[in-house]
């Protein structure tokens, strides 16, 4: 079945550091993928996606590409903030008619001034 | 942001007895979703529904039953509560073909 391995942390950094946070996948088909951000006391919500190979999403600075022969989709930011402190779940849609979400176990990022 | 309201936004009960979570949305989307979050599992999908009247169970149903008798309400009903499901239960809405969800800030229960 479906599954999304990404790097657990937590990570921690200093203001202005780069950032990257590893997701590798396994689905049938081509799925889209996923990165959402979850601030403390907060629901997810969506970052940015990629429907299909070498596709890149990005938003707020953060940038990631779907890499099919890798299989991975790897988050990345140039220089984070602390305002980016939170959980980022890396996760996929293998298609089909009920567009579930798998999702990968969380990476707590915390980010110190 | 998105339309969707859950409740109760936090609960205590004790093992044993029935519990309903309700998640309303005014988006009119097809698609509704229960998942819970827990440490070290991210989130794992309980039931989702495609329609009113038409759901079907995810990863983690065991323990868990749901209706949806409007467009608007996905009911999730803990017929029995035991310890195992103390968690922040999060309700999720769609209609993109592409997937996307839009997420309830969440349910926290415990149970005791």
């Amino acid at each position: 079945g479906d599954s999304v391995t990404q790097m657990e942390g937590p990570v921690t950094l200093s203001e202005e550091a780069f950032l990257t946070i590893n997701c590798t996948y396994t689905a049938t088909g081509y799925p889209s993928l996923f990165w959402y951000v979850q601030y403390p006391g907060e629901g997810l919500q969506l970052l940015l996606k990629a429907t299909k190979a070498d596709d890149k999403g990005s938003n707020k600075g953060f940038e990631a590409t779907y890499r099919k022969e890798t299989t991975s989709f790897h988050l990345e930011k140039g220089s984070v903030q602390v305002s980016d402190s939170a959980v980022y779940f890396c996760a996929l849609n293998s298609g089909g008619s009920n567009y579930k979400l798998t999702f990968g176990k969380g990476t707590l990022l915390t980010v110190n001034p | 942001d998105a339309g969707i309201t859950q409740s109760p936004r936090h609960k205590v009960t004790e093992t044993g007895t029935p519990v309903t979570l309700r998640c309303h949305q005014t988006e009119n989307h097809r698609y509704m979703y229960w998942y819970r979050q827990d440490p070290g599992h991210g989130l794992r999908l309980i039931h989702y529904s495609y329609g009113v009247k038409d759901t079907d169970k995810g990863e983690v149903s065991d323990g868990y039953s749901v209706s949806r008798s409007k467009t608007e309400d996905f009911l999730l009903t803990l017929e029995s509560a035991t310890s195992s499901q103390t968690s922040v239960y999060f309700c999720a809405i769609s209609e993109s073909h592409t997937g996307e969800l839009f997420f309830g800030e969440g349910s926290r229960l415990t149970v005791l």
